[in-house]
């Protein structure tokens, strides 16, 4: 199956600070979402970006499908933005999602 | 608009024991998916379901089962419990792009403990 890595898997912050989250991905897909997991467990859809660029407040993402890798950017982190990150993808008509690891974030006031 | 809901949000269970986990997703959407996650690691996929109809079935032994009932809600099934399967169970009410990809949103989930 595909296989997804993220890095790094922890990342500590300074409030105020900005950070990139990586994913890369083993094939090519037509499906690649992130999604932010509170510490109560809940996943929450930040982008569905199989490529391009987007941006939704302080978040934006930027997926370059050619060479399979997406990147999660995090301005001016807030405590609020603490929890685990996901890259989440699927191959073209895949009815499921791979997820990778994570990466725990960590943002101290 | 009412998001995904999952019942119980916790359990407790003893090995051996079944358990029912359930689903209901957002409205207009006729297609449910479960994954698994266990302490520490990513979301595994266990099932979709579109259209009451089984599509896809991860790498899960068959004590895991599932159905969808013609409202769109859902149910999954584990029976004789083992302390392994302890982990919070996930549905994702799915849109279908014209695409073909499938973008998820999921529910609260449902913790279950087994001891």
């Amino acid at each position: 199956g595909i296989q997804v890595e993220q890095s790094p898997p922890d990342l500590i912050l300074q409030e105020g600070a900005n950070s990139t989250l990586r994913c890369n991905f083993s094939d090519s897909v037509n499906n690649l979402q992130w999604f932010h997991q509170n510490p109560w467990g809940q996943l929450i859809n930040l982008f569905y970006i199989p490529s391009g660029t987007k941006q939704n407040g302080r978040l934006s993402a930027t997926t370059v499908a050619t060479e399979r890798y997406s990147l999660l950017y995090i301005s001016s982190s807030q405590t609020t933005d603490s929890g685990v990150y996901f890259c989440a993808v699927a191959l073209l008509n895949d009815y499921k999602l791979s997820f990778g690891a994570g990466t725990t974030v960590t943002v101290r006031a | 608009d009412a998001g995904v809901t999952q019942s119980p949000t916790h359990l407790i269970k003893t090995r051996g024991q079944q358990v029912t986990l359930r689903c209901s997703p957002i409205s207009g959407h006729k297609s449910v998916s479960w994954y698994q996650q266990v302490l520490g690691q990513g979301p595994q996929f266990i099932f979709q379901y579109y259209e009451k109809e089984e599509r896809g079935r991860g790498n899960f032994p068959d004590r895991f089962s599932a159905r969808q009932f013609p409202n769109y809600s859902s149910e999954l099934n584990v029976n004789a419990l083992l302390l392994g399967d302890s982990a919070l169970y996930l549905c994702a009410s799915t849109f279908f792009r014209a695409d073909g990809a499938n973008v998820l949103t999921f529910g609260a989930g449902s913790r279950l403990t087994v001891l």
